[in-house]
């Protein structure tokens, strides 16, 4: 059975501090790993898509990074903006993602 | 405002009352999800359609679920008897393919009192 496991759970950063959020995976045969944020009350937003080791994206102060056994999101010089709930997504088959519970960031200015 | 719309956004209902749900996805993806996601956890899988195909389903869906895409465009979600258990946030999603990222709709909040 496909797993993810996000840590920490929650994260709390001051403006500026940079840091970086941990998702690890176990799946059997790597289709994608996703990473989307998700503000309260309202529906994941697609972020990034890595797809084999060593892989690497970047939207503004986020980077994804992708290993073969887990994929760090790194945040640099956070802003208030950023303070979301973060998950990670694993596909395995070819439809259906595999998500783990989510780090929530809080960054304080 | 091309994204996925759900609607309704809330929906408060009574044990033992039949509920439904739709999700139209962005227009051009062929391929169309809904997940569960109660508080404190990520989205759970529920089922899979590739145009009006219905290709996946969860364990999680239980008997009294039943999800349809009769034209390929929009689906329904449909949930019957309900218990207090299925309390969550019901997500929709769409995608071009197995490729890309799925992009979720608002969701929409079910409370079962």
């Amino acid at each position: 059975e496909d797993q993810v496991t996000q840590s920490p759970e929650a994260l709390r950063l001051q403006e500026g501090e940079s840091s970086s959020l941990n998702c690890s995976y176990t799946v059997s045969g790597l289709r994608g790993l996703f990473w989307y944020r998700q503000d309260p009350g309202k529906g994941p937003e697609f972020l990034f898509t890595l797809y084999s080791a060593g892989e690497e994206k970047e939207k503004e102060r986020l980077k994804a990074t992708l290993t073969k056994k887990e994929s760090f999101l790194h945040i640099t010089a956070p802003k208030p903006e950023d303070s979301a709930t973060y998950l990670c997504a694993a596909r395995s088959g070819y439809s259906t993602l595999t998500f783990g519970k989510g780090t929530m960031l809080l960054v304080s200015p | 405002d091309t994204g996925v719309s759900q609607d309704p956004r809330h929906k408060i209902t009574k044990r033992g009352q039949n509920v439904t749900f739709r999700c139209d996805p962005i227009s051009e993806h062929n391929r169309l999800y809904w997940y569960r996601q109660t508080l404190g956890q990520g989205p759970e899988f529920l089922t899979y359609f590739q145009n009006e195909a219905q290709l996946e389903k969860s364990r999680l869906l239980s008997d009294r679920f039943s999800a349809e895409r009769p034209k390929g465009s929009f689906s329904t979600l449909e949930i019957q008897r309900t218990e207090q258990g299925d309390s969550a946030m019901y997500l929709c999603a769409s995608s071009t393919n197995a490729s890309w990222g799925q992009f979720f709709g608002p969701g929409t909040r079910l409370t079962v009192l």
